[in-house]
């Protein structure tokens, strides 16, 4: 089973600031098959990013992800309110498809 | 519009039972893979187990394994979760997600299980 790590676990930043989040694979994730989904609080999660740097439908362009093999990252240009929340990386290259264990983004 | 809506959670006590129901609007039901997920306490997101369109293949997480059966009524457009023997650690928020060749979106609410005595 590949196991994804996400770093940091939290991530303390401003409105308007530019948040990096990272994903790694304990091995190559096949073809690029990695997704971020976030999860604001009481809601549930929704897909944001798959294919490794496709935004989902109505997905706002101030999120991009990029990477491949081993290494993913999630960027938030410019956090917005809305944008605190918990965000998950998933690959789903192989069975059984897999979850990092998160990174909370919060307001500092 | 796609929606997901699932019901059926509650406290229960270690050993005992539950069924989850997840009824699906807005999409063509029976012509997708469908999962359930779970988010535990202080946890990471877990798939559960999922199905194949006609319920012919049905996979699940090593911890769930012949606890747990994963069901679905493609004339009802509803997916269920028949959980047994459930222990302390299964107590989680437990999502429906419609499969879409391992991305799942969209996923409904969630309904709480709760394993306590």
């Amino acid at each position: 089973e590949i196991v994804l790590t996400q770093s940091p676990g939290t991530l303390s930043l401003s409105p308007g600031e530019r948040a990096t989040l990272s994903c790694r694979a304990s091995q190559s994730v096949s073809n690029g098959y990695l997704a971020w989904y976030q999860q604001r609080p009481g809601q549930a999660p929704r897909l944001l990013v798959y294919g490794a740097s496709s935004r989902a439908t109505g997905i706002p362009d101030r999120f991009s992800g990029s990477g491949s093999g081993t290494d993913f990252t999630l960027t938030i240009s410019r956090l917005e309110a809305e944008d605190f929340a918990v965000y998950y990386c998933q690959q789903y290259g192989s069975f059984p498809r897999t979850f990092g264990q998160g990174t909370k983004v919060e307001i500092k | 519009e796609l929606q997901l809506v699932e019901s059926g959670g509650g406290l229960v006590q270690p050993g005992g039972s539950l069924r989850l129901s997840c009824a699906a609007s807005g999409f063509s039901f029976s012509t997708y893979w469908m999962t359930w997920v779970r988010l535990a306490p202080g946890k990471g997101l877990e798939g559960v187990a999922n199905i194949k369109q006609d319920g012919s293949e049905k996979y699940y997480v090593d911890s769930v394994k012949g606890r747990f059966t994963i069901s679905r009524d493609n004339a009802k457009n509803s997916l269920y979760l028949q959980m047994n023997s459930l222990r302390a650690e299964d107590t989680a928020m437990y999502y429906c997600a419609r499969d879409h060749r391992g991305l799942f979106d969209p996923w409904g609410q969630g309904t709480l299980v709760t394993v306590s005595s």
